[in-house]
């Protein structure tokens, strides 16, 4: 595709429920990140997949974050039990997977708890 | 852990004026990125600085590289209302990204 898609575009949720949000990368990019970003604030590193190795998930908040990446394709970010604090624009990222190369954005999913 | 502060959070500029924001690691960093987010939108990347001292140009942004490599600095002259958004940068030793809070540019005609 032309760019990193991500589906939702908007998610609205009741407190306890669980929510997943999708993200395409751009074909050939073997490295996926997702940030989450609060209103005026930065990126927050999530999760990291490359190729086929074991995804770096130290900065997932909790345990009701998971993530999960077929292959070197699509990839779903999940969110059990939602509470109103994971309110935020999540971010999808994905670059050709070398260590400081450009990461290429998606639009962002904006998960709103209400 | 490795953290990154920007500073200023907001910076208000007269069109025509020059500016500049500046980022600081807590540890020494292999590269900086920076990228510029537009209200609304995604963020966009701009640049990389791999070596001490990397002094690199874009049009009217200059991008810079501390000697220490735990600094940088983006400088805009002669700032339009283009330059309009949120610029991060984004400091790394291998592929995890420590980002800054931004700092948020608004332009007076």
């Amino acid at each position: 595709g032309a760019g990193v898609s991500q589906s939702p575009s908007n998610k609205v949720t009741e407190k306890g429920k669980d929510v997943e949000l999708r993200c395409d990368p751009i074909s050939g990019h073997t490295a996926l990140y997702w940030y989450r970003q609060r209103l005026g604030q930065g990126l927050e590193f999530l999760i990291y997949f490359q190729g086929n190795s074991a995804p770096d998930k130290s900065g997932l908040p909790s345990d009701r974050f998971s993530a999960e990446r077929t292959g070197e394709s699509v990839s779903t970010l999940t969110i059990q039990r939602t509470q109103q604090e994971d309110s935020a624009v999540y971010l999808c990222a994905s670059s050709e997977g070398l260590a400081g190369v450009e990461q290429f954005f998606g639009p962002g999913t904006r998960l709103t708890v209400l | 852990g490795q953290q990154v502060m920007q500073i200023p959070q907001y910076q208000h500029v007269q069109e025509g004026e020059d500016f500049t924001t500046y980022c600081n690691s807590s540890t020494t960093l292999s590269n900086i990125q920076w990228y510029k987010q537009r209200p609304g939108g995604h963020p966009v990347f701009l640049i990389q600085l791999v070596k001490s001292g990397e002094v690199k140009k874009q049009k009217r942004l200059t991008f810079q590289f501390g000697e220490a490599k735990k600094n940088s600095s983006l400088h805009i002259t002669a700032t339009q209302t283009t330059d309009v958004g949120t610029y991060f940068c984004a400091g790394g030793n291998d592929y995890k990204l420590s980002f800054g809070a931004g700092t948020t540019v608004t332009v007076r005609a």
